[in-house]
């Protein structure tokens, strides 16, 4: 496919395990980012690859959070010990120069 | 971080109507983006408007980048327009590595039949 994937697309997790979710960007395509959206909000900016570099975590809410992107290509991104807040849509983009096109997330809920 | 407010936080229409949806920044941007977000969660992208005026069927967007508001605009709207519109700037210097993206907290559109 042409687009940003991303899985699985739902997640249901006890609190206190640990959960990955996987991107695969469009072919080519340089940068990666990861945003997180509550109910009701605009996608918050979590972190952002240049190739298999980490340039900018700031936006990862606590040390249970880690990403990678060891090839340069696909990212996965890492919660563990899951708390209730949490529970979330987590979204990947990819971007060639500047535009950023969006995954269709993995809706996370943390019970 | 940069402010992104958007206007108005909800908007009923009937099918067929025309709308205007409005983005203020709080300091200059190198790109500005509108994505229409489906009621299955994904984000599509409308526009990606740094500056200048864009038309696209029956959505067409401004931006006017010295004075930090974007216009989104919609006509003869359609049902399948429903979702939240959002509007997302980028700052940094061109090439820079703060790519990332502020979001504004959406428009809320429905459009009746």
């Amino acid at each position: 496919g042409a687009g940003v994937s991303q899985s699985p697309r739902y997640k249901v997790a006890k609190r206190g395990q640990d959960v990955a979710l996987r991107c695969d960007p469009i072919s080519g395509h340089v940068s990666l980012f990861w945003y997180q959206q509550a109910l009701g909000q605009g996608p918050e900016f979590l972190t952002y690859f240049q190739n298999e570099a980490q340039l900018d975590k700031s936006g990862l809410p606590s040390d249970r959070f880690f990403a990678e992107r060891p090839e340069g290509s696909v990212s996965t991104l890492k919660i563990q010990r899951t708390q209730q807040e949490d529970s979330a849509v987590y979204l990947c983009a990819s971007s060639f120069r500047s535009e950023q096109y969006f995954g269709p997330g993995t809706r996370l809920t943390v019970t | 971080g940069i402010q992104v407010e958007q206007s108005p936080p909800d908007l009923i229409l009937q099918e067929g109507a025309n709308s205007t949806l409005r983005c203020n920044f709080s300091d200059s941007v190198n790109n500005l983006q509108w994505f229409h977000q489906n009621p299955w969660g994904q984000l599509i992208n409308l526009f990606y408007i740094p500056s200048g005026t864009k038309q696209n069927g029956r959505l067409s967007a401004t931006t006017v980048a010295t004075e930090r508001y974007s216009l989104l605009y919609i006509s003869s709207s359609q049902t399948t327009d429903s979702g939240v519109y959002f509007c997302a700037v980028e700052r940094g210097p061109r090439g820079s590595t703060l790519g990332r993206l502020y979001f504004g907290r959406g428009t809320q559109l429905t459009v009746w039949p």
